[in-house]
């Protein structure tokens, strides 16, 4: 199982400012780049913002972005806007089982 | 447009049984892949279950040889039969199907199902 460690748990930031979230996994995934991330506001279903790594979804705005290859992925918002303001998750479909992430928390400072 | 809808999700005893069902439409069930994720109460999201457009099947360890997943191409439903539930299956199931080349695109607004005596 390909486990996937999420950095940090939470991240206190203001809007405007600049968010880095990580995703490690505990083997390579290179060969597909099988990775995910998820957006989640309290009392909603998760959201799909990047796949492939760095391909943004439909309708996800510019200021998101992915990045990374091997054990090694980031997730970028280049300036925070109000609505960000949630947890954020990384997810694989390298290998079975899919796994996520334990999820980062990006909160208002 | 892809909409997915759970229902079948409430309150249930420890070892009994419940069936969830996914209604979707905007796409057909059989030519995706469909599957259930979950998520306990203040916790992260957990793969459960996939169901190929080929009709294999894949499991999470936590669920396998109690919980079923299934079709009905008729209906365009998905189906989790969830068998001798424990207090650790309290969570919201989301049903999601795959797009833009991954796995999980599109998700329904979740079912909750509470196991308790």
């Amino acid at each position: 199982e390909i486990v996937l460690t999420q950095s940090p748990g939470t991240l206190s930031l203001s809007p405007g400012e600049r968010a880095t979230l990580s995703c490690r996994a505990s083997q390579s995934i290179s060969s597909s780049n099988y990775l995910a991330w998820f957006q989640q506001k309290p009392g909603q279903a998760p959201r799909l913002l990047i796949y492939g790594a760095s391909s943004r979804a439909t309708g996800i705005p510019d200021r998101f972005s992915g990045s990374g290859s091997g054990t090694a992925f980031t997730l970028t918002i280049s300036r925070l806007e109000p609505e960000d303001f949630a947890s954020y998750y990384c997810q694989q479909y390298h290998g079975s089982p899919w796994t996520f992430g334990q999820g980062t928390k990006v909160e208002i400072k | 447009e892809v909409h997915l809808a759970e229902s079948g999700g409430g309150l249930v005893q420890p070892g009994r049984s419940l069936r969830l069902s996914c209604a979707a439409s905007g796409f057909t069930v059989s030519d995706n892949y469909m599957s259930w994720v979950r998520q306990a109460p203040g916790k992260g999201l957990e793969w459960v279950s996939v169901l190929y457009s080929g009709g294999s099947r894949d499991y999470a360890d936590s669920v396998k040889g109690r919980f079923t997943i299934s079709r009905d191409n008729s209906k365009n439903t998905l189906y989790l039969q969830m068998d001798s539930l424990r207090d650790d299956d309290t969570a919201v199931y989301y049903c999601v199907t795959n797009g833009l080349g991954t796995s999980l695109a599109y998700w329904g607004q979740g079912t909750l199902v509470t196991v308790s005596s």
